[in-house]
């Protein structure tokens, strides 16, 4: 089937202002994940799904972020407040993995949401 | 706990070298190790990985990662460069930590192939 999609592409917007960002992950996925890519910083992690919990916020840099996932399966990432350090590429993955067991874990990684804060 | 590190964020090699992007990790339950690979304006996408069995594991585009546990190492090589390996490897570690899967990823090395 398709694989993981993001939206927007391109997101800019002005500082102060919210913004969502969407991910669509690969159908029966049941875990995703929230990475953010900054110039010279590599892969930030943000936050992860197990399904609609998560287990894992410690990447969430400050309470302006937060997610959400429903239904197992979209899941919107909400920056409140945006703030120009917030401009970066915003990368959703999802891989095919039982809670607690070892999985091969391969994520596949959709293409991104590129936000730039003026 | 766990940790990737890979030792130079940008590696050059001329067209038909051997390429050698170093990737160390450190982790408390034995791990899965994964190389992915992002080429400009593209997404990342899994280039190798090891779980378990054999621990040299081939790749696609004639890449090849060998775990040693000793050294706690799993080094990407490639025995000659082509132009269209230009790209940023990014070595990432995945295990068991609070009950679930935790994937942790390096910095990123940039590759540079010269002519």
């Amino acid at each position: 089937g398709a694989g993981v999609s993001q939206s927007p592409s391109n997101k800019v917007t002005e500082k102060g202002k919210d913004v969502e960002l969407r991910c669509d992950p690969i159908s029966g996925h049941t875990a995703l994940y929230w990475y953010r890519q900054s110039l010279g910083q590599g892969l930030e992690f943000l936050i992860y799904f197990q399904g609609n919990s998560a287990p894992d916020k410690s990447g969430l840099p400050s309470d302006r972020f937060s997610a959400e996932r429903t239904g197992g399966s979209v899941s919107t990432l909400t920056i409140q407040r945006t703030q120009q350090e917030d401009s970066a590429v915003y990368l959703c993955a999802s891989s095919l993995i039982a809670f607690g067991r070892g999985g091969t874990d391969t994520q596949y990684f959709g293409p991104g949401t590129r936000l730039t804060v003026l | 706990a766990q940790s990737v590190t890979q030792l130079g964020s940008h590696v050059s090699v001329s067209e038909g070298a051997l390429v050698l992007l170093r990737c160390n990790y450190s982790s408390s339950v034995p791990p899965y190790l994964f190389w992915y690979v992002q080429y400009p304006n593209q997404g990342l996408q899994l280039l190798l990985k090891y779980t378990t069995g054999a621990t040299l594991v081939k790749g696609i585009t004639g890449f090849e990662a060998e775990l040693k546990k000793s050294e706690t190492s799993f080094h990407l090589t490639k025995p000659s460069a082509h132009m269209s390996d230009a790209a940023e490897y990014f070595c990432a570690v995945s295990a068991l930590s609070g009950g679930y899967q935790k994937v942790t990823f390096g910095i990123g090395t940039k590759l540079q192939v010269i002519p």
